[in-house]
């Protein structure tokens, strides 16, 4: 299967332990998204790498939030200290071309205790 | 965050009977694209949008982007089963981040075999 991947699918941690996710985007898409979706909303936009550079940062990516792509293909996002609120799917998505259409990973569950 | 206005918020249909539901924004947006997500799954493309006015087909699913800029549709005739799920629209607003999709808060289409 060449779609994006993520792992793990399913995560669940307590209160104030560091979680770490993996995104592999489909070979050869140059920009990859993160996203996070709560029960019963739309993804909302984290942040967004073209290669290896980090070009926005939305204002829900909170100074806990960090994510990478140190050699432009894989992405992983880490959560310090997670907290309850940060209970949600995480979504990544990859593009590429002009048209830049988005597609999206099967999601990383996270459930924080 | 910002997100798009999306209606009906839920539809419960009968096997067979055709499906519409709308976006619109409150701004200027240069691409619509509409996704459909399965419980546990991350959202599939469907349909991408990218002038004014613009109709498209998928099969059984057709959507526009509106005149105005500022709104989006999506038939789904003919419907079944396995349409079940939730759909899902996205934009790009002008001046907006080339990254960064808004997204409605979805359309849970529910269909009676």
């Amino acid at each position: 299967d060449t779609g994006v991947s993520q792992d793990p699918r399913h995560k669940i941690t307590k209160r104030g332990q560091n979680v770490t996710f993996r995104c592999d985007p489909i070979s050869e898409h140059n920009r990859l998204y993160w996203y996070r979706q709560t029960l019963g909303q739309g993804p909302e936009f984290l942040t967004y790498f073209q290669n290896e550079a980090q070009l926005e940062k939305s204002r829900l990516l909170s100074d806990r939030f960090s994510a990478e792509r140190p050699k432009g293909s894989f992405s992983t996002l880490e959560i310090q200290r997670t907290e309850q609120g940060d209970s949600a799917m995480y979504l990544c998505a990859s593009s590429a071309g002009l048209n830049n259409e988005q597609f999206f990973g099967p999601g990383t569950r996270l459930t924080v205790l | 965050g910002q997100q798009l206005n999306q209606s009906p918020q839920s539809m419960f249909i009968q096997e067979g009977e055709d499906v519409s539901m709308n976006c619109t924004s409150s701004s200027i947006f240069n691409t619509w694209l509409w996704y459909k997500q399965d419980p546990g799954e991350g959202p599939v493309l469907l349909i991408a949008l990218y002038k004014a006015g613009e109709l498209t087909s998928n099969g059984r699913l057709t959507a526009q982007f509106g005149i105005t800029r500022k709104d989006s549709f999506l038939n789904i005739s003919a419907s079944i089963p396995s349409d079940v799920g939730i759909y899902f629209c996205a934009g790009r607003n002008y001046g907006g981040s080339q990254g960064n999709l808004i997204f409605g808060k979805g359309t849970k289409l529910s269909v009676k075999p």
